[in-house]
Order: structure tokens, then sequence, then C-alpha cells
């Protein structure tokens, strides 16, 4: 059974500082992927970025990354440069082994961007 | 396209009454999903299709939930018999299948609320 957790519950940033939200994972698989998702108040799930468990680098898109160590079970996102824009729900996640079928999900971060 | 839809947005109904729901998923999509997100948690697998077929299904998926994806384009979602702990956002996806970094696209959700 796959399981991930976020224990960051709500956290609150100034405007243009970096953030990171922890997310902790645990699998028996031996190949996964790790995923995080915004949500908006509007309720949409928007994919921001996927780091495979083989992948020698850390994921980057934009101003997102993920910072992966494997070896402590670890996926935190790390978003620089926060915009009013980025407060949502994040929700960390984890693919099977097969090719995600199914996405095992945390219980969330509520990320809120002070000015 | 505009990505996935999902009908209705919201639906209140009285307990003991029948609902469907109704997906429409990315055109070149083959796969397709459906979670549910109750207040505070993250989304939870329910069943997902690859085309028509009906690959795997939730324990939380009880005999009063059916999903269909007749010809392998939108889906529908029935709950019959609704109870009160089945208020929660209905969420799907969709996807292509292959490897573990196809991401999944989301719909909006419809959130039902069973009074």
């Amino acid at each position: 059974a796959q399981k991930i957790t976020q224990t960051q519950p709500g956290m609150f940033v100034q405007e243009k500082e970096a953030v990171t939200l922890d997310c902790t994972y645990d699998t028996s698989d031996p190949s996964y992927g790790l995923f995080w998702y915004k949500q908006p108040s509007s309720g949409e799930m928007i994919f921001l970025i996927y780091q495979g468990s083989y992948d020698q680098q850390n994921a980057t898109e934009g101003r997102y990354s993920l910072n992966f160590q494997k070896a402590r079970k670890s996926a935190n996102l790390v978003i620089s440069a926060s915009q009013l824009g980025d407060s949502a729900m994040y929700f960390c996640a984890m693919g099977s082994n097969f090719g995600n079928e199914k996405l095992t999900f945390g219980t969330g971060t509520r990320l809120t961007i002070i000015p | 396209d505009t990505g996935v839809s999902q009908d209705p947005r919201h639906k209140i109904t009285k307990r003991g009454q029948n609902v469907t729901f109704r997906c429409d998923p990315i055109s070149e999509h083959n796969r397709l999903y459906w979670y549910r997100q109750t207040l505070g948690q993250g989304p939870e697998f329910l069943t997902y299709f690859q085309n028509e077929a009906q690959l795997e299904k939730s324990r939380l998926l009880s005999d009063r939930f059916s999903a269909e994806r007749p010809k392998g384009s939108f889906s529908t979602l029935e709950i019959q018999r609704t109870e009160q702990g089945d208020s929660a956002m209905y969420l799907c996806a969709s996807s292509l299948a292959g490897g573990m970094n196809t991401e999944a696209f989301f719909g909006q959700g419809t959130r039902l609320t069973v009074v």
C-alpha cells in the first residue's frame, strides 16, 4: 500500500519569498512517480510537477522545483518568488508502479500568500 | 478542446434519491478516473477506465455506486439510494495510457450535498 503524509495543514508566506511544502511517502513499489497538484478554490486540480523514482535530477518547472530525497522518502515542493495567485491547497500524490492508474493523495497544505 | 468537463457542478439531493454525474474527458485521452474528495482531505481513488473497460474499482465504491464509459468517451457515475455520507466533491480526470510521467488532467468536480 502507498501512503502520502503532508504534515503542514496551513502555511502563511510573504509575497516574493520562497516556500517549501513538505511531503513524505511510503511504498513497497520499486518504481513510482511523485506528483504535486494545486487546487484553487474553484476545485480543479492543476498539475504542477512530476518526479520519477529513478530520475537522477530533481524536477523543475518554472518557479516550481521538487526536492527529492529518496533515502528519506521525501518529495518537498519548493515555490520560488511566491505570488498572490499561489494561494491555494497543494497536494502531494504518488502514482503506482505500472503507470499511474491511480494516484494516492496526501491531505494537503493550504498555502496563503500575504501581500 | 478545453479540458475535462464535469456536469453538473453542484447537486443537492434528498437522502435516498439516485444521482448521476457526467464527465467528458480530453478527447484523445483513453484513460478516465473518478475520485472522491471529502472536506479537508485529498482525493481518494474510486475507479478508472481504459477506453470502455473498467479496469479497477476501489473498495470505497460500494454496490450503490456504478460507473460506465460505454463508448470509451464520456463517463457517468451513478449513486443509488444516496446517503449523507456520500456528500463530497466527485472529481473526474483523464490521461493517456503510458509511462509513469503521464499526468492526469482533472475537471472542476461535481459537489454533491445529500440532505
